[in-house]
């Protein structure tokens, strides 16, 4: 079974621009979720999105949003970037609801804002 | 409120030596999940457990739910097991509560 994939590995962006990343979770999986993490930080939660349903949010700005399509696929989207939005950003996915279940983690997109 | 508090923040060990990681948590946590990242930023999901113990390889996990406590071990520690673990748990509105991390370093 192939894993959870991520493009674009890695992003270089400008203040004010937008980006969209993307998220192919493991073959079956209904649950995707999305975490920044900064150097120096934890993992910082983002939202979940279930059988195409945010089902949880984190305190994250509505420039922060996301969406999943019907084959489970995901696809997050920052707008307005900031400086501080230079990240690693990772998506898990796993069977149902990330919070009793296994999660498998994609290698992550480096986003890089000048 | 919800919360996991993971120690020591950073740790650091000679090969072999017998490593153990600490989480500990508030009422609301139901399961423990605990997780391995490496430098280059992949994370591995390791253990999730509501009561007991697991053991896989090198590594075990144990938790008490009475003390809202749970403890990663690793015997027989080598350098490739130097990363960043982390915790997290679930509660009750389906969310996963983050530990800050643990950043394990082991020198040969």
């Amino acid at each position: 079974k192939a894993g959870v994939t991520q493009t674009p590995r890695y992003l270089i962006k400008t203040r004010g621009q937008q980006v969209t990343l993307s998220c192919s979770p493991i073959s079956g999986h209904r649950s995707v979720s999305w975490y920044q993490q900064t150097p120096g930080q934890g993992l910082q939660f983002l939202f979940e999105y279930f059988s195409e349903t945010q089902r949880n949010k984190g305190n994250f700005p509505g420039r922060f949003s996301g969406r999943q399509f019907s084959n489970s696929r995901s696809e997050m989207n920052v707008s307005t970037l900031e400086l501080g939005d230079s990240a690693l950003y990772l998506c898990a996915s796993s069977l149902v609801l990330a919070n009793y279940n296994e999660q498998f983690f994609g290698p992550g997109t480096r986003l890089t804002v000048l | 409120k919800n919360e996991v508090e993971q120690s020591p923040q950073n740790l650091t060990a000679q090969e072999g030596e017998f490593i153990t990681i600490n989480c500990s948590y508030s009422v609301g946590i139901s399961a423990l999940h605990w997780l391995q990242q490496h430098p280059g930023g992949g994370i591995v999901s390791l253990f999730m457990l509501s009561s007991g113990k697991k053991k896989h390889g090198r590594l075990i996990a144990t938790i008490n739910i009475q003390e809202k406590h749970s403890s990663l071990h690793i015997t027989a520690s080598h350098p490739r097991d130097s990363a960043v673990y982390i915790c997290a748990g679930s509660n009750s509105n389906y969310q996963l509560i983050w530990g800050a991390g643990t950043k394990l370093i082991i020198k040969p």
